[in-house]
């Protein structure tokens, strides 16, 4: 099945921007999307479709896919934003989504 | 709204049903499904079934032993869960599906398998 990579930690200064990565083998054909997931709450879908912001997603969250790799940059971060952050493609072989191992984000 | 029942303890080798109540979306125009996670660890999809309940599939750490089914009269979403391991122990999420994300999520259901 297919395999999604994602560090399992990233730090980033109140104000500055956040980028998450999603390693994927020619994830670039894939659409991605991006949950993001507070403590004791369900995840909530950031970003869809490599690039698009569900109504209520602020514009500081945006997304890019080349390559072999998928970006979730969060600009102008703040203390709010600390969370863990999936990636997610769908899985044509299993027909099932298939889920990156996580990030959980660090605002310093 | 999204909303799932029927979590609790389980001894391993029991059963448990898992339903998911919907209101307020065309709940027949969706594929649903049914994600866990574990205590402390990632998103696991583990099943998906289509419109009309004739199509289902399965995480293959699940085949043989969970059954995916749907009833569209009810609005509602379920998951017969049987031969239950540990490894099964996690909240299990109940997930509208739209173009192959899950743009809806229910707040979850704890199923913990322990003696």
């Amino acid at each position: 099945s297919y395999v999604l990579t994602q560090p399992p930690s990233v730090s980033v200064a109140r104000g500055q921007t956040a980028r998450i990565t999603c390693g994927g083998n020619n994830i670039v054909i894939k659409s991605v999307h991006w949950y993001q997931q507070k403590p004791g709450q369900a995840p909530v879908l950031a970003v869809y479709d490599d690039s698009d912001r569900p109504s209520g997603i602020p514009e500081r969250f945006s997304g890019s896919n080349s390559g072999n790799t998928a970006t979730l940059a969060i600009s102008r971060v703040e203390a709010g934003d600390e969370a863990d952050y999936y990636c997610q493609v769908w899985d044509t072989s299993s027909a099932l989504g298939v889920f990156g191992g996580g990030t959980k984000l660090t605002v310093l | 709204q999204v909303e799932e029942s029927g979590g609790g303890l389980v001894q391993p080798g029991g059963s448990l049903r898992l339903s998911c109540a919907t209101s307020g979306i065309t709940f027949t125009v969706y594929w649903m499904s049914w994600v866990r996670q574990a205590p402390g660890k990632g998103l696991e999809w583990v099943a998906n079934i289509n419109q009309d309940g004739s199509e289902k599939y399965y995480v293959d750490s699940v085949k043989g032993r969970f059954t995916i089914s749907r009833d569209n009269a009810k609005n509602s979403l379920y998951l017969q869960m049987n031969s239950l391991r540990a490894e099964d122990t996690a909240v299990y999420y109940c997930a509208k599906v739209t173009a192959g994300r899950v743009d809806y999520w229910g707040q979850g259901t704890l199923v913990t398998v322990s003696s």
